[in-house]
């Protein structure tokens, strides 16, 4: 079992509709991740936070906004999408956010932009 | 510049065949990680095995093999007597100590992924 774990599973919004999507880590991590993973393609990062600070954020558009209220919980809230935005988006941990870590994922939430 | 390559796109098999999943990486760095990752249908990427690049020692976990080879740059994967819940797509990845963020903040480089389908 996952020690991971995302909510929804699936969400279908409007593109002028706020969500949010949720991820949860058990295994005592301090680095969290977001992952976009369009069909046929890898993952691609989108934010890092590491002991709970935004470590990277790989230029990703304002309609995307991260938060990481404390080490086990990260949000991604979601505003004003485009239909592009649809994709399986992924969440990750690791130990601490270094190089060496492994990360670990969630089942992945996905979503579709109407 | 850092790249992992999967040639392979697609692979299909009958089931209880070996397959083997080729990966070649490219790095400046004489220190980094490599990854095997499986993604069923479900979505979930599952972590499979991690090895240092000081370490070209075999390794074998049950039906998986992982062939570390520094000299050709490539970690293959061989999955033996293939199963039908092995079908899914396999995506090697490599994390360098000195990457795009000086190391101090991990960054997984990506294959395409190879989509392994295994038929009863």
């Amino acid at each position: 079992d996952t020690e991971v774990t995302q909510t929804p599973k699936h969400l279908v919004m409007g593109m002028t509709n706020k969500k949010s999507l949720k991820c949860e880590q058990h295994m005592g991590h301090r680095a969290m991740y977001w992952y976009k993973q369009k069909a046929k393609k890898p993952p691609e990062l989108m934010f890092v936070y590491s002991y709970e600070k935004l470590s990277i954020n790989e230029s990703v558009p304002s309609r995307f906004s991260p938060e990481c209220p404390n080490s086990s919980l990260l949000n991604l809230h979601l505003h004003a999408l485009q239909p592009e935005d649809s994709a399986l988006y992924l969440c990750a941990s690791s130990q601490v956010g270094g190089w060496a870590d492994t990360q670990y994922f969630g089942p992945g939430t996905r979503l579709t932009v109407l | 510049a850092q790249k992992v390559t999967q040639a392979q796109t697609e692979i299909s098999v009958v089931e209880k065949e070996d397959v083997t999943l080729d990966c070649v990486y490219e790095t400046r760095d004489t220190t980094y990680y490599l990854f095997w990752y499986k993604q069923p249908p479900s979505g979930e990427l599952v972590f499979l095995i991690r090895r240092n690049s000081f370490d070209e020692q075999n390794e074998i976990s049950g039906r998986y093999s992982w062939n570390f080879q520094k000299s050709t740059s490539s970690f293959n994967f061989t999955i033996t007597a293939s199963q039908v819940v092995d079908s899914a797509v396999y995506f090697c990845a490599l994390s360098e100590a000195g990457g795009v963020y000086g190391g101090s903040q991990g960054n997984l480089i990506f294959g395409k992924g190879t989509k392994l389908s295994v038929k009863p």
